[in-house]
């Protein structure tokens, strides 16, 4: 079935530094692909999306590309602000049927970013 | 616009119970998905409704439930709650995406998540 990988935290970074969350995915046929992020004690929100290979989604200074080769959707941002701290969850959508669809989600990575 | 909204935002119920939630997309969105998020299993999905009708439904047991009515606000209900029905449930609205027309069907669909309700289980 379709699943997500991503990489364990927590990931533990000094302000300014680079950032990598690995993820990789494993589905039948072409998949979207999202990079969501949560707050403590809120809900998801929609980071980045990318919807066929090649395809960078690109947003407050993150980047994702997908990679259809590699099966992958790597996370990253050039300069990490403590702002930044959240959970990074990658997702995939895919269709089950008669129009519906679902998101599946890699079990999240948590970033901290000291000053 | 206003986002997706959920209520109550956190609730304690003891073992037995029944609940409900409730949940109201943006305003236009006519697919309400949820989700149930725990630390051991992260995030799951529990079923979409488009319509009215439940074109999806996740791996829970019939004890999970759900509705949507015509004006796309949808409802949750589980019933004989368990410990292990401590989560945070999470309802998301979306508009559907386009279709590529290039060759095999993608689907592009961007769900809007609302802050979700803490249901504690005693």
């Amino acid at each position: 079935g379709n699943s997500v990988t991503q990489m364990e935290g927590p990931v533990t970074l000094s302000e300014e530094a680079f950032l990598t969350i690995n993820c990789t995915y494993t589905a039948t046929g072409y998949p979207s692909l999202f990079w969501y992020v949560q707050y403590p004690g809120e809900g998801l929100q929609l980071l980045l999306k990318a919807t066929k290979a090649d395809d960078k989604g690109s947003n407050k200074g993150f980047e994702a590309t997908y990679r259809k080769e590699t099966t992958s959707f790597h996370l990253e941002k050039g300069s990490v602000q403590v702002s930044d701290s959240a959970v990074y969850f990658c997702a995939l959508i895919y269709g089950s049927g008669a129009g519906s669809y679902q998101l599946t989600f890699g079990k999240g990575t948590k970033l901290s970013v000291i000053p | 616009k206003a986002g997706v909204t959920q209520t109550p935002r956190y609730l304690i119920k003891t073992r037995g119970q029944q609940v409900t939630l409730s949940c109201s997309p943006i305003s236009g969105h006519r697919s309400v998905s949820w989700y149930q998020q725990t630390p051991g299993q992260g995030l799951q999905f529990l079923f979409e409704y488009f319509s009215e009708t439940q074109r999806n439904k996740g791996n829970f047991p019939g004890r999970f439930s759900g509705r949507q009515f015509s004006n796309s606000r949808s409802e949750m209900n589980v019933s004989t709650l368990e410990l292990g029905d401590s989560a945070l449930y999470l309802c998301a609205s979306s508009l559907p995406g386009t279709e590529s027309s290039w060759g095999p069907v993608v689907y592009s669909y961007e769900q809007y998540f609302g802050p979700g309700t803490r249901l504690t289980v005693t």
